[in-house]
């Protein structure tokens, strides 16, 4: 089966700048997973769906980030402005179900100036 | 202090050595205990999984846990340049394994060197 495809792969902008980063998860898994990992960390729970319902996002900036899921399947995670800050490797994963093991992606490496 | 606590090394062994990576934790509500395996410039992969404590084996790799010391590790016997990868512990209090409460560790980079 084909996995987790995120994209794109590296990503660099200036501050202030939107950026957005698109997740297409592994077919029929109901529940989509944003992590973000700083360098020389673990990954860090954004945002979890439930097909197309949002049911964790206590972890997410919400005055500068946002996500969907349309439709339940491919999702998107925008953030604007972007600060230095937010320099790390977005990771999107998909599971079966809400305890099935997760399926990470590669992740989008951004890198803001 | 982190719920989680991981060496983040680096740790350099040679082809053919035991390899044990460890983690210590603060909640004791954790039930479920992972280890993921995270190649550079790669998304994680789940490598194994234990419920409680005891021991679990898997062809070269053996997950360890002691919750009664808050500690758990993995062991690589005959270990291969091809391990050469970052190591995440991960816990969930859930015993289900749910990923909705996972905390990971920081991750131990490993080299082996043939």
């Amino acid at each position: 089966e084909a996995g987790v495809v995120q994209s794109p792969r590296y990503k660099i902008i200036e501050k202030k700048q939107p950026v957005a980063f698109w997740c297409n998860p592994i077919s029929g898994h109901n529940t989509l997973y944003w992590y973000r990992q700083n360098l020389g960390q673990g990954p860090e729970l954004l945002i979890r769906y439930e097909n197309e319902e949002a049911v964790d996002d206590s972890q997410l900036p919400k005055d500068r980030f946002s996500a969907e899921r349309l439709k339940g399947v491919d999702s998107t995670l925008k953030i604007q402005p972007a600060e230095l800050g937010d320099s790390a490797v977005y990771l999107c994963a998909s599971s079966l179900a809400d305890n099935s093991p997760l399926h990470f992606g590669n992740g989008t490496r951004l890198t803001v100036t | 202090q982190k719920e989680v606590e991981q060496d983040p090394g680096p740790l350099s062994v040679p082809e053919g050595a035991i390899v044990s990576l460890n983690c210590t934790y603060s909640n004791s509500a954790f039930q479920y205990f992972m280890w993921y395996r995270q190649y550079s410039r790669k998304g994680p992969e789940l490598l194994m999984y234990t419920y409680s404590s005891g021991n679990k084996e898997d062809g070269r790799f053996t997950a360890q846990v002691d919750k009664s010391s808050k500690y758990i590790s993995l062991f690589i016997r005959d270990s291969q340049p091809s391990d050469s990868a970052t190591y995440l512990c991960a816990m969930s209090p859930l015993s289900s394994g749910s990923a909705r409460q996972l905390t990971f560790g920081s991750g131990t980079q490993l080299t082996v060197l043939p």
